[in-house]
C-alpha cells in the first residue's frame, strides 16, 4: 500500500513570494491533516479535512494561508505572501477516519529568505 | 486543553540495551489515545505504537512497548535491544475525545542516540 505522498520535498523562496504544497493521502483515507513543524518543536495542526470539508482550521493563519481538498482526495496548502517565520517543515498526514491513527508523508522543507 | 510533556531533550543508549523515553500527559477527557512517533533525520514521522485510555493491557509492537500508568498520566516508550537505526527524534502525542476531531497534540520530542 502506497504511503502519503508530498511534493515538493524542498522549497526555497524569498519573503512575500507565494508557494504551494501538494499532498496525496493513502487511498481510502477520509481524513487529511496539514501540520507545521518548526525546527526543534513538535508538529502543530494547521487544518484538518474530513472528505472535502474542513473540520478544524482554528490554527491556520487565514490572512496568508489557504488550503483545499477538492473531490476529497488530494490537497494543496498555499502560503501567500510568505514571511520569514513560515520557514518550517510542512507535514501532511491521513487517517481512515476521525481519531484513527495518522500516517505522515515525508514533508516539505520550506526556507523563506 | 490537552498537553504532552517530554522532559528528556536527549537520551543516549548503548547498542543492544533497552531505553525508556518519558512522556506525561494532561487532559480532562476520559477518552483519549496516546501515540508514539519516530522522526529520523529524513523528516518523515513514522507511527510506532498506540495506547487507548480504556485499554487494559500495555501496548506492544515488536521491540516497542508502552508503559501506560493511567493514575500517573504517563505513557513511557520502552525500546528493547536498541539498534543503530533507532537513532532519531521521538515524539509522544495524544488525541483526546470530546469535541476534538482528531487533532494530535505533540510533545517537544526526545532525541535518542544509539552508540555502537
Amino acid at each position: 500500500e502506497a504511503g502519503v505522498a508530498q511534493s515538493p520535498r524542498y522549497k526555497i523562496i524569498e519573503k512575500r513570494q507565494s508557494v504551494a504544497f501538494w499532498c496525496n493521502p493513502i487511498s481510502g483515507h477520509a481524513t487529511l491533516y496539514w501540520y507545521q513543524q518548526i525546527l526543534g518543536q513538535g508538529p502543530k495542526l494547521l487544518i484538518q479535512f474530513q472528505n472535502n470539508g474542513v473540520v478544524d482550521d482554528s490554527q491556520l493563519p487565514k490572512d496568508r494561508f489557504s488550503a483545499e481538498r477538492l473531490k476529497g482526495v488530494d490537497s494543496t496548502l498555499k502560503i501567500q505572501p510568505a514571511k520569514l517565520e513560515d520557514s518550517a517543515v510542512y507535514l501532511c498526514a491521513s487517517s481512515q477516519n476521525l481519531k484513527e491513527t495518522q500516517y505522515f508523508g515525508p514533508g516539505t522543507r520550506l526556507l523563506v529568505l | 486543553a490537552q498537553k504532552i510533556t517530554q522532559t528528556q531533550p536527549g537520551m543516549f543508549v548503548q547498542e543492544k540495551e533497552a531505553v525508556t523515553l518519558d512522556c506525561t500527559y494532561d487532559t480532562s477527557d476520559p477518552s483519549y489515545g496516546l501515540f508514539w512517533y519516530k522522526q529520523p533525520s529524513s523528516g518523515e514521522m513514522i507511527f510506532l505504537i498506540y495506547q487507548g485510555s480504556y485499554d487494559q493491557q500495555n501496548a506492544t509492537e515488536g521491540r516497542y512497548s508502552l508503559n501506560f500508568q493511567k493514575a500517573r498520566k504517563s505513557a513511557n516508550l520502552v525500546i528493547s535491544a536498541s539498534q543503530l537505526g533507532d537513532s532519531a527524534m521521538y515524539f509522544c502525542a495524544m488525541i483526546a475525545g470530546g469535541t476534538s476531531y482528531g487533532k494530535l497534540t505533540f510533545g517537544q520530542g526526545t532525541i535518542l542516540t544509539v552508540h555502537p
